[in-house]
Formats: C-alpha cells, structure tokens, sequence
C-alpha cells in the first residue's frame, strides 16, 4: 500500500526564519514520483515540485529546496526566510510509477508565517 | 499550463436535491479526477478518468457519479444531497504518460443543510 505521512499538523514561525516540512512515504515500487502543493487560503492547489525515484539530487528554487533522500523515504522541504505570503497548507504526495496518475497525499502541513 | 475550471465555487443546498458540480479543462488531458477534501485537510480520490468513456472509483467510497463524455468535460452529481456530503470537492486534470503533475481547479465548497 502507498502511504505518505507528513507528522507536523501545523508549524507557526515568524518572518524571516527558515522552516522545514517533513514528509516520509511508504511504497514498495521501484518506480515512483514524488510531489508537494501549495494550497493557500484561496483553496486552489499549487504545483512546486516532481522527482522521480531514480533521481535523488537535491533542488533548489529561489527560496525553496527539496531533499530527497531514499535510504530513510523522505522528501522535506524547506523555506529560506520566510514570508507572510508562505503562509498556507503544504501538501506532499506519492505517485506510484505503475499507474496512471493517481496521487497519495499526506494531511498536509499547516504553515503560518507571522509578520 | 493547465487551465481547469470549476463551478459553482461555493454551494449551499437543501438535503434531498440533485446537485452538479462542473469541471472543464482546456488543455486536452486525457486524465480527470475528483478528490473530496475534508475540514481536516486530508484529500481523497473519489472518482478518475482515464479518457472519454472511462470512469473508475476511487478509494473514498462516495455516493456521487461521475460522467466523460467529452475529453475537456468531467461533472460529478449528486443524486440526493444529506449533510455528510458538505465538504470541499477538488477536480483535476494530467497530461500521459504517467508520471506528470496533476493540476488543480479552485475547488467547490458545498453545503449541505
């Protein structure tokens, strides 16, 4: 079974302060991508990221970073500096390669940044 | 980019009525889905589609249909609306092969009193 846990149900930080958002998942596929949403108060959700599990390299995007690493099935995610605007749910999800699309998503993670 | 449409954007119904909610996407993605969204956060799939004529459930039982009649057109209906139906209803849409992001209208957040 796909399984995607993300532990921290909410995190509060103030502006400025790096926070991370973990996300650990669960599939005995070899193949599978991995995703996180942005799905902010307006209720739409945000595409930021896909890796695919052969490619475990790192990546950064302005102020946002991803670290994949298999050995322990994780794919965290940072934000450098945060901002009031980065305040949203945060959505990370699974896709098993074999199928045709479907997403497993963990509870999401409440993020609040305050000014 | 994928443009996904959905309407109305928020609902509010009596128990017992029919109800559609609508999904349109212009970007000719061959797969379509509904996920319901609790007040909790969590998401579910409700219903997929993997190309006109083809509709699937999902993991969350629900008592919806779901119809794809044409490639951009995904509706979801509910036969006989009760309070345990009031949630968030999120429709999607992906490009094959396998592999590629899903991506998301606004959402319709539907009340049932």
């Amino acid at each position: 079974a796909q399984k995607v846990t993300q532990a921290q149900t909410e995190i509060s930080v103030v502006e400025k302060e790096d926070v991370t958002l973990d996300c650990v998942y669960e599939t005995r596929d070899t193949t599978y991508y991995l995703f996180w949403y942005k799905q902010p108060p307006s209720g739409e959700l945000v595409f930021l990221i896909r890796r695919n599990s052969f490619d475990e390299q790192n990546e950064i995007s302005g102020r946002y970073s991803w670290n994949f690493q298999k050995s322990t099935s994780s794919f965290n995610f940072t934000i450098t500096a945060s901002q009031v605007v980065d305040s949203a749910v945060y959505f990370c999800a699974l896709m098993r390669g074999s199928t045709l699309g479907r997403l497993y998503f963990g509870r999401g993670t409440q993020l609040t940044v305050w000014p | 980019e994928a443009d996904i449409y959905q309407t109305p954007r928020y609902l509010v119904i009596g128990t017992g009525k029919k109800i559609t909610l609508e999904c349109s996407q212009t970007m000719g993605h061959d797969k379509m889905y509904w996920y319901q969204q609790d007040p909790g956060m969590e998401l579910h799939l409700i219903h997929y589609s993997y190309g006109v004529n083809s509709t699937e459930k999902g993991d969350l039982s629900s008592e919806s249909t779901v119809s794809r009649i044409r490639t951009e057109h995904f509706p979801l209906t509910l036969e006989s609306a009760r309070p345990s139906h009031t949630s968030q209803y999120l429709c999607a849409s992906s490009e094959s092969p396998g592999g590629k992001p899903l991506h998301f209208g606004n959402g319709t957040r539907l009340t049932v009193t």
